[in-house]
């Protein structure tokens, strides 16, 4: 089936600096997911991406939707300690019907920042 | 709004007992999922339901069962727990109408499988 690669893994980063992580895929998908996860939580939709090429911010959060389909990526710019959390993208490949319409999840990027 | 509210938020079970996951929405959603999240595997789909009185299989079905119960509810069933068993289970819910496909979570159930 589909799979989605997240890199990198794990950051370790000061604070008051930008963060970029991305996914990509083999397989095209109709929409990008960005979810971020805190301890003891279940995952919290960041940024939701539709077209190709779209670029969209969310605070100091800026994800876009990659030109082939097949990749995005996620900046957070002048982090700070409250992003430490696990970030999740997901793709969906086929409109909404039948297991196409269902979210592939990528491992996860898991992000700790230093005061 | 209570969005999705799972229980119980944390459960021991011993090899070969049987357990249910409960699982509710207040946000009239038609669609309902139930993940597992294990360290470094992300977010694994078990089982979906499109809407009330359909149930499909997802990515790891093996040892689980589910129930729509009606269009708020959605259950999650082990007959009989192993220690594979043991992970994090989220239930979601979304809206299935057009291309909406934001996914909301519950906050989780980690289960722990001796």
């Amino acid at each position: 089936g589909q799979q989605l690669n997240q890199s990198p893994q794990s950051m370790f980063i000061q604070e008051g600096e930008d963060v970029s992580m991305n996914c990509t895929s083999s397989s095209i998908f109709n929409t990008w997911l960005w979810y971020k996860q805190e301890p003891g939580e279940g995952p919290v939709l960041l940024i939701a991406l539709y077209k190709a090429g779209e670029l969209t911010s969310n605070g100091r959060l800026t994800a876009q939707f990659g030109i082939t389909r097949k990749d995005s990526f996620l900046n957070i710019s002048a982090s700070i300690p409250s992003d430490v959390g696990i970030y999740f993208c997901a793709g969906q490949v086929g409109d909404y019907g039948g297991s196409q319409g269902n979210l592939i999840f990528g491992k996860g990027t898991k992000l700790s920042v230093k005061p | 709004n209570a969005g999705v509210t799972q229980t119980p938020k944390f459960q021991v079970l011993k090899t070969g007992q049987s357990m249910t996951l409960q699982c509710a929405q207040d946000m009239n959603h038609n669609s309902m999922y139930w993940y597992r999240q294990d360290p470094g595997m992300g977010l694994r789909l078990i089982y979906y339901s499109a809407s009330e009185g359909t149930t499909d299989k997802g990515e790891v079905p093996n040892g689980y069962n589910v129930s729509r119960l009606n269009k708020r509810e959605f259950s999650l069933r082990l007959e009989s727990a192993a220690p594979s068993q043991t992970s994090v289970y989220f239930c979601a819910s979304r809206v299935s109408r057009g291309t909406n496909e934001k996914l909301f979570f519950g906050s989780g159930t980690q289960l722990s499988v001796l």
